[in-house]
């Protein structure tokens, strides 16, 4: 069966530090790889996709990037948090054209101090 | 108008009812429709998915589809404390590269 790991669970960095939480997909490949936030209280929000290695699509224009070294491994970074940065970030997968059920992994919660 | 939307509640019912959750979408195009279950601190969980007009039942759970009227409604039949929880729905657009469009979901509380 197919599972998703991502890491830390839980972060707490300053301002200007830079980040990187990491997800990895297991039991598939080639999946379509996607990072949310999620503010407290809000809705989820879309910040990069991929559809294969080397390929990503981004959402809203900010600090933060994405990249894809292997089919399963998504990786999203930032080289100076922003206190705007703050929430709970959610990696999720799904495989097909997008019209499949994303899976999410358990996310990171991020503080910045 | 919001893509996808939902009432946010919060939306209280007795133990043993039938919780009823709503959510609209404005792209007649949408093919896929989705529920989530999101516990206070946790990640989403699917639920239900439907792809097609009617009702799609799994346990105490019934999708329901009708693309005519662009809405997707999920009942919860014979509701426990332990349904208590946020509840997502999120949309599948033709054209939307492989993107979901989430509503900003319906917090429920089963009352014991």
């Amino acid at each position: 069966s197919q599972t998703i790991h991502q890491w830390p669970a839980t972060l707490v960095q300053p301002v200007g530090s830079p980040l990187s939480l990491e997800c990895t997909v297991e039991g598939t490949s080639n999946p379509n790889l996607y990072w949310y936030r999620q503010a407290a209280g809000r809705g989820l929000q879309l910040l990069f996709y991929s559809v294969g290695i080397g390929q990503i699509s981004s959402e809203v224009p900010q600090n933060l990037s994405a990249s894809r070294p292997q089919d399963r491994q998504f990786i999203l970074s930032s080289k100076k948090l922003l206190l705007s940065d703050s929430g709970f970030y959610l990696c999720a997968w799904n495989g097909g054209k997008g019209d499949q059920p994303q899976h999410f992994g358990d996310g990171t919660r991020l503080s910045i101090l | 108008q919001k893509e996808v939307e939902q009432n946010s509640g919060p939306l209280s019912v007795p133990e043993g009812a039938i919780a009823s959750l709503n959510c609209t979408y404005s792209d007649r195009g949408s093919q896929s429709f989705f529920w989530y279950r999101q516990y206070s601190g946790k990640s989403p969980e699917l639920i239900m998915f439907i792809y097609s007009n009617g009702d799609k039942e799994d346990g105490r759970f019934t999708a329901q589809l009708n693309k005519a009227s662009q809405y997707v409604s999920l009942l919860i039949r014979d509701s426990q404390p332990s349904d208590s929880a946020t509840y997502l729905c999120a949309v599948f657009r033709s054209g939307s590269a492989r993107q979901l469009t989430f509503g900003s979901g319906t917090q429920l509380t089963v009352l014991p």
